[in-house]
């Protein structure tokens, strides 16, 4: 069964770098199609898609991130990593690391979804 | 980006009801729609992909609806342990939003 677990400081000052890794296991990161991604929650802005890293190492951000963002992979320890630059309390969030899978109909691309998470890491920015 | 907007906000329904949850679009995204549970200090779990295909595992109890716009979780003989935060996903685009979820109470 792959299990997925992030770590990382819980508490960053403001505008430092929040550093989080996600720790794979019961599967390697480097095999099969799937892509691997970061999701975030806080109480003023709900789930926010922040980003995702496929096996190609192509990296896609959300624009209102992009600047700050860094998602980045080694396959040679199974995990991937995110890094968000110039934080701020708006970024206090719990963070959510997850697979994202595909599914074809034929050749064509049919769905797109995230069915393995962490069990979430709670980080504060505050000085 | 495209905005996902969930109805009602909230919900409450007794074990044995059949209760509904809307999602709908602000642009089209075919049948890119995912639905989540969410149990408070839980991540989100899949229950439903592609809008209609249930994964596995999740009782048969939920399903899902829908294309284009406008989407539709059900959940009949509602349980319990249906007490939770259901949210709808799009993956049609980037960046792929959640509606703002639906809490659903069991009485």
């Amino acid at each position: 069964q792959l299990q997925l677990q992030e770590s990382g400081p819980g508490l960053v000052k403001p505008s430092e770098t929040l550093s989080l890794i996600c720790t794979v296991s019961g599967g390697s990161i480097g095999s099969g199609t799937y892509y691997w991604g970061w999701i975030r929650q806080s109480p003023g802005k709900g789930l926010e898609w922040i980003g995702v890293i496929y096996g190609s190492g192509r990296t896609d951000y959300n624009p209102s991130l992009k600047s700050r963002v860094t998602i980045s992979v080694d396959t040679s320890k199974n995990h991937f990593s995110l890094m968000l630059s110039s934080v701020t309390a708006a970024d206090t969030a719990v963070y959510y690391c997850a697979r994202g899978d595909r599914r074809y109909s034929g050749s064509y691309l049919s769905a797109e979804y995230f069915q393995y998470w962490g069990q979430g890491a709670l980080v504060t920015v505050s000085s | 980006d495209i905005q996902m907007t969930q109805s009602p906000s909230s919900l409450s329904a007794s074990v044995g009801d059949i209760v509904t949850v809307t999602c709908r679009a602000s642009q089209y995204i075919a049948s890119f729609l995912n639905w989540y549970q969410q149990q408070p200090g839980k991540a989100p779990k899949l229950l439903i992909y592609g809008a209609s295909t249930l994964q596995g595992g999740v009782p048969s109890r939920f399903s899902g609806s829908g294309s284009g716009t406008d989407f539709t979780l059900s959940i009949t003989s509602l349980q319990p342990e249906d007490s939770a935060t259901y949210y709808c996903q799009q993956t049609y685009t980037t960046p792929y939003t959640f509606g703002l979820g639906t809490k659903l109470e069991i009485k």
